[in-house]
């Protein structure tokens, strides 16, 4: 089955730097990376997506970066806030066949702003 | 995205009790799948709801601990069988919906058991 691991665990920035989370998976037949952001005592909300017809996908200060051929994803986050602060979870599933859309989790990075 | 409610929100339970979490999608999806996150701990699929037939259950998980309903396309139910201090966990619902069926979580169950 698929196996993704989540990098680093734990990650400090400062107000208005740059954090960057990183994830590998192991089935090549993944093809759709969410990830999710979960603040403390609530549900993970998704934050960003991508599937593996792109290689980047922007939506305002968050990013996404796909490397199909090396089976690694990445976070990236710009100008952080305070309200960034929260555990960030990388995951992967197929679109189709056999398992689809059951999703991988990696293991998590809290993710802390210092103002 | 689908608003999926789940109840109850939070509970606390006696060891050896039952409870049975209900989550309801305000419309028709596909894929509904029950997933568990235990404290401080990344997400665990427990197992796919399927309409109609019994669910699919990931390695680990078994019917006799976590039966599973879905009577229909907006609801489901997960029961936490005989209850002991390891499932206190976070149980949480989820859809495939909208475009490209992107996957949603309910707001979760947070069960406790002492």
């Amino acid at each position: 089955g698929e196996n993704v691991e989540q990098h680093p665990s734990t990650l400090s920035v400062q107000e208005g730097d740059s954090a960057v989370i990183k994830c590998t998976y192991s089935d090549s037949a993944s093809n759709y990376f969410p990830w999710y952001k979960q603040e403390l005592g609530k549900r993970p909300q998704l934050i960003i997506d991508i599937r593996s017809n792109v290689g980047e996908k922007k939506d305002q200060r968050i990013a996404v970066t796909l490397n199909k051929t090396a089976k690694h994803f990445s976070l990236h986050i710009t100008e952080t806030q305070p309200e960034d602060s929260a555990v960030y979870f990388c995951a992967a599933s197929k679109e189709s066949g056999a398992g689809s859309y059951q999703l991988t989790f990696g293991k998590g990075t809290k993710l802390s702003v210092i103002p | 995205s689908a608003v999926i409610s789940q109840k109850p929100s939070r509970d606390i339970c006696q060891r050896g009790t039952s409870l049975t979490i209900q989550c309801q999608v305000d419309s028709q999806v596909t894929m509904m799948f029950w997933y568990r996150q235990q404290p401080g701990q990344s997400l665990t699929l427990i197992a796919t709801a399927n309409q109609g037939s019994e669910a699919t259950y990931e390695s680990g998980f078994v019917i006799d601990k976590f039966p599973i309903s879905r009577p229909n396309l907006t609801f489901s139910t997960l029961t936490v069988s005989n209850m002991s201090p390891e499932d206190s966990s976070i149980y949480l619902c989820s859809v495939g919906t909208g475009v490209g069926n992107t996957i949603y979580f309910g707001e979760g169950s947070w069960l406790t058991v002492v």
